[in-house]
């Protein structure tokens, strides 16, 4: 089956312009999560949907920064008023479930490179 | 929230070698620790992961071991090969996975 897919691949913006990224999780998943990775760098947070729960948007940097999931399924990250150091790899990853014994792996899409000029 | 520490960012070992990378986590709630290898302009993949009802877990050449009371988990790689080359992420979940930082891992020929 297809796995998690984001587009664009890439993305180059003039600064202060907004941007929206997407993620189309696999089938079924009820978890959904967004990651942003610097160049050489780790896999920082930024935010979790879980079915119907309201997300923990715990990780996202700023108020530029946001994000829906309608339906339970696609995902958009919007990036307001874009900045230089937001330029990185913002990675969406899904998951089947996330209660005790259900499998928790996470299946990470390709990753949108956003650069910011 | 949970914090996820891991040791060290750089590693070098010769090939055929063991290699051994070190996470710690913060809460005592997380109950599932994965680990993610991601190769070079890829995407990370989970090469295994272990819950904190188990000690120990081995698949192969790879094996990850925790230690609850001390809220630390290792993964190892033995006789290591070029292609294990890559960043070795860590993770821990209480409510949502959290990450380390990675080891880059360097297999000397």
């Amino acid at each position: 089956g297809a796995g998690v897919s984001q587009s664009p691949s890439n993305k180059v913006t003039e600064k202060g312009k907004d941007v929206e990224l997407r993620c189309d999780p696999i089938s079924g998943h009820t978890a959904l999560y967004w990651y942003r990775q610097s160049l050489g760098q780790g896999l920082e947070f930024l935010i979790y949907f879980q079915g119907n729960s309201a997300p923990d948007k715990s990780g996202l940097p700023s108020d530029r920064f946001s994000a829906e999931r309608t339906g339970g399924s696609v995902s958009t990250l919007t990036i307001q008023r874009t900045q230089q150091e937001d330029s990185a790899v913002y990675l969406c990853a899904s998951s089947l479930a996330l209660w005790a014994e259900a499998p928790y792996e996470q299946y990470f899409g390709p990753g949108t490179r956003l650069t910011v000029t | 929230g949970e914090n996820v520490e891991q040791h060290p960012s750089t590693l070098s070992v010769q090939e055929g070698d063991s290699a051994v990378i070190k996470c710690t986590y913060s809460d005592s709630a997380s109950n599932y620790f994965p680990w993610y290898k991601q190769e070079l302009g890829k995407r990370p993949q989970l090469i295994i992961d272990i819950r904190s009802n188990v000690g120990e877990k081995k698949d192969q050449r790879i094996a990850v071991t925790l230690n609850k009371t001390a809220k630390h988990f290792s993964l190892h790689i033995t006789e290591t090969q070029p292609e294990d080359s890559a960043v070795y992420f860590c993770a821990a979940r209480d409510d949502k996975i959290i990450f380390g930082k990675g080891t880059r891992l360097h297999i000397l020929p």
